[in-house]
């Protein structure tokens, strides 16, 4: 296993569109984490997901946001009409329950809106 | 809501010093308590995680201690190192669902 991994790594894209990243956990965790990172501060937390169910949601999270996990598995996180204060690192972490919920985390995301 | 202070916010320090990074936190029912390296434009790598029934945890050169009561955490690293060069981020968990992170400490170690 080479843990969580995040595609794209970048994307640029124009004001108004839509965006979709993806996330795909270390095999046997059944947490799934999406945070959100400016330059200069710590990650912000969005949403976290148990197996497929999305059990909380930040108020950071507008109705421009959306993630799911269908399968329990890979997760994806879409931005609807980009604005650019939506620039930012995406990460994504996941963890066991049961276990210590220790999170590990993605390479990330980095969405630049012009 | 878990408010997480981090001091100082840069450190600058020579090879082979002894270091202390301060994390301060509001609410005190911490769960976990976990400390991440940050490269320039990557993502997080775990360093240590102290549950909330712990005091300590050791790994190599780095030791995260946590002091519930008062309301902090440190990260010792000893012998520091160049390569140990990053931001580093601790993060409090107070409902075993979502961590509340601090703005970081930017290690600098001079050669």
């Amino acid at each position: 296993d080479t843990g969580v991994s995040q595609n794209p790594r970048h994307k640029i894209t124009k004001r108004g569109q839509n965006v979709t990243f993806r996330c795909d956990p270390i095999s046997e965790h059944n947490r799934l984490y999406w945070y959100r990172q400016t330059l200069g501060q710590g990650p912000e937390f969005l949403t976290y997901f148990q197996n497929e169910a999305q059990l909380e949601k930040s108020r950071l999270l507008s109705d421009r946001f959306s993630a799911e996990r269908p399968k329990g598995s890979f997760s994806t996180l879409e931005i609807q009409r980009t604005e650019q204060g939506d620039s930012a690192m995406y990460l994504c972490a996941s963890s066991f329950q049961g276990g210590s919920y220790e999170q590990y985390f993605g390479p990330g995301t980095r969405l630049t809106v012009t | 809501k878990q408010e997480v202070t981090q001091i100082p916010a840069a450190l600058s320090v020579p090879e082979g010093e002894n270091l202390v990074l301060n994390c301060s936190f509001t609410d005190s029912a911490i769960y976990n308590l976990q400390w991440f390296r940050q490269d320039p434009g990557k993502g997080l790598t775990s360093l240590l995680l102290i549950q909330s029934s712990q005091r300590e945890q050791t790994s190599g050169r780095l030791n995260a201690s946590l002091d519930k009561s008062s309301g902090r955490s440190t990260l010792y690293i000893a012998a520091s190192q160049p390569g140990d060069s990053a931001t580093y981020l601790c993060a409090g968990d107070i409902t075993g669902n979502q961590f509340y992170f601090g703005t970081g400490t930017s290690l600098t170690v001079i050669p």
